[in-house]
C-alpha cells in the first residue's frame, strides 16, 4: 500500500522558516496537500494541488512538491503555526495521509 | 456559512453496530464529494472512505471494507456511516469532510463525533 513519510516533529524560532516533508513514491506526479491541526480542533487545510492557498490562510504557508517529495514551509513562523500538519495524497481511489508532524515554535 | 455538524458517536461493544451522521448546511450538499477520516487517541488522520461523483462512486480502506457502509442523504443534506461488526481499533474521532472535486483535497472539515468501542 502506498505510504507517505513525515519527520515526527520539526522546531522553530520565531520568525525564522519551517520545512516539513512528505516522501512517497513518485509523489510529484500526484497532487499533495496539506492540512493544520491544533490540539482540540479539527484539521484545516492550508495548501491544496501543491502549491496554492485556499482564502484565508496566510501568505507565509507555501507549498512545492516533485520527483519523491512534497514540502510545506512557513515563512515567519509565529506561535499560532504550533500546530501538527499533514500532508495527503490520492493513490488511485485511496486516500492516503502522511505521518504527520509536529510543528513547536520554541 | 458553511457547516459539517456530526452526530451518532457514543460507546459500544466490541461486534456492536453504530450509525453516524453528518448534518451540512451552506453549500449545495448534492454537487459535492464526501468523506469520512478518522483519528485514535494521541494519533494521526486516517481516511475511512469517500463517496463520489453524486454517490455513484464509493471507496473504503481495507480495514473497513465490509463491515462500514458510506451513504448520503441529499434530500436532507446529511451523510452516513453505517458500523458493524466493531472492533477495539475503530475507536476514534470520526470526522466528515468535503471533498473539493475541483481540488481533489479536503476543504471543509466537520468538529468530530467520538466512537468508543470498549469491553
Amino acid at each position: 500500500s502506498y505510504e507517505l513519510t513525515q519527520p515526527p516533529s520539526v522546531s522553530v524560532s520565531p520568525g525564522q522558516t519551517a520545512s516539513i516533508t512528505c516522501s512517497g513514491d513518485k509523489l510529484g506526479d500526484k497532487f499533495a496537500s496539506w492540512h493544520q491541526q491544533k490540539p482540540g480542533q479539527s484539521p484545516v487545510m492550508v495548501i491544496y494541488q501543491d502549491s496554492k492557498r485556499p482564502s484565508g490562510i496566510p501568505e507565509r504557508f507555501s507549498g512545492s512538491n516533485s520527483g519523491n517529495t512534497a514540502t510545506l514551509t512557513i515563512s515567519g513562523t509565529q506561535a499560532v503555526d504550533e500546530a501538527d500538519y499533514y500532508c495527503q495524497a490520492w493513490d488511485g481511489s485511496t486516500c492516503v495521509f502522511g505521518t504527520g508532524t509536529k510543528v513547536t515554535v520554541l | 456559512e458553511v457547516q459539517l455538524v456530526e452526530s451518532g458517536g457514543g460507546l459500544v461493544q466490541p461486534g456492536g453496530s453504530l450509525r453516524l451522521s453528518c448534518a451540512a448546511s451552506g453549500f449545495t450538499f448534492s454537487t459535492y464529494e464526501m468523506t469520512w477520516v478518522r483519528q485514535a487517541p494521541g494519533k494521526g488522520l486516517d481516511w475511512v472512505s469517500s463517496t463520489r461523483n453524486r454517490g455513484t462512486i464509493i471507496y473504503y480502506a481495507d480495514s473497513v471494507k465490509g463491515r462500514f457502509t458510506i451513504s448520503r442523504d441529499s434530500a436532507k443534506n446529511s451523510l452516513y456511516l453505517q458500523m458493524n461488526s466493531l472492533r477495539a481499533e475503530d475507536t476514534a474521532i470520526y470526522y466528515c469532510a468535503r471533498l473539493s472535486t475541483a481540488w481533489n483535497a479536503f476543504d471543509i472539515w466537520g468538529h468530530g463525533t467520538m466512537v468508543t468501542v470498549f469491553s
